[in-house]
């Protein structure tokens, strides 16, 4: 079974710095595909980033880039410039591909808190 | 405004009274899924749904029930619900490609006292 780790259930960056949200996972397959979701105090689920794992090049969304490490399994999330609003549960989630079934896991969170 | 709506936002019920949350997409999506939401847990997959009438279990599917007769709709059915059914649950949908993203309803605050 696939297992996803966020390690930190906690972080804190001060407004305009650069933090790195790191997440492992644990897998046999070759193909997946690899997410960061964002959940703000609404409580909404919103899609962060997405990693196709057969893509070396890592993804990029505006201020939001990972570094995404297939051989050590290994999937990190770099906010840089934080703003206020960034602060929010962000979820790491591993979607493996069996036939035409996508099932995502989901790692336990890292809860990031944006100061000023 | 292409969407996942579910309904009630809020529910606090009693054990063993059987309640249903409603999960609607109206993006013309093939999968459809159901997720709880736990502290220290993360999200964990119920149940989900590749089509119309074909519904399989997740990796939490004790004590829920689901059914898709439309291909928008994918309600969740709690038949004898318990104290340890409370919960965020959270229903998502996409189309059925391979790695296609799955977008998230609002989410629904289950409390069963």
């Amino acid at each position: 079974a696939q297992t996803v780790t966020q390690s930190q259930p906690e972080m804190s960056v001060q407004e305009a710095e650069t933090v790195t949200l790191s997440c492992t996972y644990d897998t046999s397959e070759n193909n997946y595909y690899l997410f960061w979701y964002k959940q703000p105090p609404s409580r909404q689920m919103i899609l962060v980033i997405r990693q196709e794992a057969y893509k070396q090049q890592n993804a990029t969304e505006n201020r939001f880039s990972v570094n995404f490490q297939k051989a050590a399994k290994s999937f990190s999330l770099k906010i840089s410039d934080s703003q206020l609003g960034d602060t929010a549960m962000y979820f790491c989630a591993f979607m493996r591909i069996t036939g035409t079934a996508s099932k995502l896991t989901f790692g336990t969170g890292t809860r990031l808190q944006v100061t000023l | 405004e292409a969407q996942v709506t579910q309904n009630p936002r809020y529910l606090i019920t009693v054990t063993g009274k059987k309640l249903t949350v409603t999960c609607s997409q109206n993006m013309n999506h093939e999968y459809m899924s159901w997720y709880r939401q736990d502290p220290g847990l993360g999200l964990r997959q119920i149940y989900y749904s590749m089509n119309v009438e074909v519904t399989d279990k997740g990796d939490v599917p004790e004590g829920y029930k689901v059914s898709r007769k439309e291909k928008r709709n994918f309600p969740l059915i709690l038949e004898s619900p318990s104290p340890n059914q409370t919960s965020l649950y959270f229903c998502a949908s996409s189309l059925l490609g391979r790695g296609d993203t799955q977008y998230f309803g609002p989410g629904t605050r289950l409390t069963v006292l």
